[in-house]
């Protein structure tokens, strides 16, 4: 069935480095993908919706220069957190909609967590 | 502003059935709406979808009153397992998807 996989599982890196995150959705196209940071004890917070051929839209609050999404293709979307620091730490989590007809429905990635040192 | 609230934690024990409720008063005509489960460092779990009246799965029913204004998320004899953190979400087009707080279920021995 449709899966989105997220790569890496975690990461840890130095303060001003640059990490980057990949969202594949496996055996489906997905136009827009979402964006999500989850800090722990808390919900998920949307970052921005991802859209295949053209810009992000990011959620207030979040700057864009900081983190890069790029939706080069349908079925791969990225973000880069540029000159990551200790306050970037997070669980990271990409999803797309079920192909089809809209219902809801979110097919979510297993989560990448960044350990910023 | 959140679109939905839920209770933010709920205890049970194993057997029971667990009911969560979501309140989501300002939910347009278009707008559908989805239950998930997650656990611990890992990305939500679609559980059920429904638009009206009540939908059943092989885990969990959803029971939507005629208004839409909330929608109860019903788990049927829960075990151990189903301790997670549970949320609904409403939304129409691919669009504002945002998750409310979440409701943390403990299932007790």
């Amino acid at each position: 069935g449709a899966v989105v996989s997220q790569h890496p599982s975690w990461v840890i890196c130095k303060s001003g480095t640059s990490v980057k995150i990949e969202c594949r959705s496996l055996d489906f196209q997905a136009t827009t993908m979402f964006w999500y940071r989850q800090f722990p004890k808390q919900s998920l917070m949307l970052m921005a919706t991802s859209n295949e051929g053209s810009k992000a839209t990011y959620e207030q609050g979040v700057e864009k220069d900081k983190f890069l999404i790029n939706h080069a293709s349908l079925t791969l979307s990225t973000l880069t957190v540029t000159s990551a620091h200790p306050e970037d730490s997070s669980f990271y989590i990409c999803s797309a909609p079920k192909p089809g007809r809209w219902t809801g429905e979110l097919f979510f990635g297993e989560g990448s967590r960044l350990t910023v040192l | 502003l959140a679109k939905t609230t839920q209770p933010i934690s709920m205890d049970s024990y194993e057997g029971q059935e667990v009911n969560i409720t979501c309140s989501h008063n300002n939910i347009a005509t278009n707008d559908y709406i989805t239950w998930y489960q997650q656990f611990p460092s890992q990305g939500p779990r679609f559980i059920i979808q429904g638009y009206k009246t009540k939908v059943t799965n092989e885990v969990a029913s959803l029971f939507i009153p005629a208004d839409r204004k909330s929608s109860t998320l019903s788990l049927p004899r829960v075990s151990l397992s189903d301790t997670a953190v549970y949320y609904c979400l409403v939304g129409d087009n691919n669009n504002d998807m945002r998750f409310g707080a979440g409701t943390r279920l403990t299932v007790k021995p």
